[in-house]
């Protein structure tokens, strides 16, 4: 069973909009994280924000906040002022107490920033 | 440049012939991953070392791939026989797991991937 599902295959917005990426996740273990990652066209993975499963505060890096959900079990970004460079594939990853610190990956989210 | 470093970043082979993969993760960090990512998928996890202890595989390693991490620094990913569907990006990912650190999210830190072709 897929473990994150991220439903928006591909996202459209204007510079200096903000805009939420979705993603919602399926575990049954009490302690987690969950991750977001960007990877523009060049490849490599950025690691953008992080949020435990234990957090009372939603994670806030910047531009980029994650709206957490637990009884949902959502984790959307929200990345608020976007920018041209912004436009990259983002991944929601999760990482489960027993799993050794690997993480299981969405399939992701095809951003498209436009002037 | 510290960071996670991979090599080759292309590999071009022939269905039938062994490639191996280098990835050199970041000094201090104990814990090393591989990942396979084919086109408009996310990374698939294939397995980790804990050290030079390789802790977990998973199903998608098959018996024709083999990861080692001999002295706990540097870590090869060797698949032997390739066929065509192991085209893919394979990427190395490196994190700092317990010890002395008092911020740690545990979060890993890519390599740029080595992209294969299997003709």
């Amino acid at each position: 069973a897929q473990k994150i599902t991220q439903t928006q295959p591909g996202m459209f917005v204007q510079e200096k909009e903000a805009v939420t990426l979705d993603c919602t996740y399926d575990t049954s273990d009490p302690s987690y994280g969950l991750f977001w990652y960007k990877q523009p066209s060049s490849g490599e993975m950025i690691f953008l924000i992080y949020q435990g499963s234990y957090d009372q505060q939603n994670a806030t890096e910047g531009r980029y906040s994650l709206n957490f959900q637990k009884a949902r079990k959502s984790a959307n970004l929200v990345i608020s002022a976007s920018q041209l460079g912004d436009s990259a594939m983002y991944f929601c990853a999760m990482r489960e107490r027993n799993s050794g610190y690997a993480l299981n990956f969405g399939k992701g989210t095809s951003l498209l920033v436009t002037p | 440049d510290t960071g996670v470093s991979q090599d080759p970043r292309h590999k071009i082979t022939k269905r039938g012939q062994n490639v191996t993969f280098r990835c050199d993760p970041i000094s201090e960090h104990n814990r090393l991953y591989w990942y396979r990512q084919t086109l408009g998928q996310g990374p698939e996890f294939l397995t980790y070392f804990q050290n030079e202890a390789q802790l977990e595989k998973s199903r998608l390693l098959s018996d024709r791939f083999s990861a080692e991490r001999p002295k706990g620094s540097f870590s090869t990913l060797e698949i032997q026989r390739t066929e065509q569907g192991d085209s893919a990006m394979y990427l190395c990912a490196s994190s700092l797991v317990g010890g002395l650190a008092t911020t740690n999210t545990g979060e890993l830190f890519f390599g740029e991937g080595s992209r294969l072709t299997v003709l």
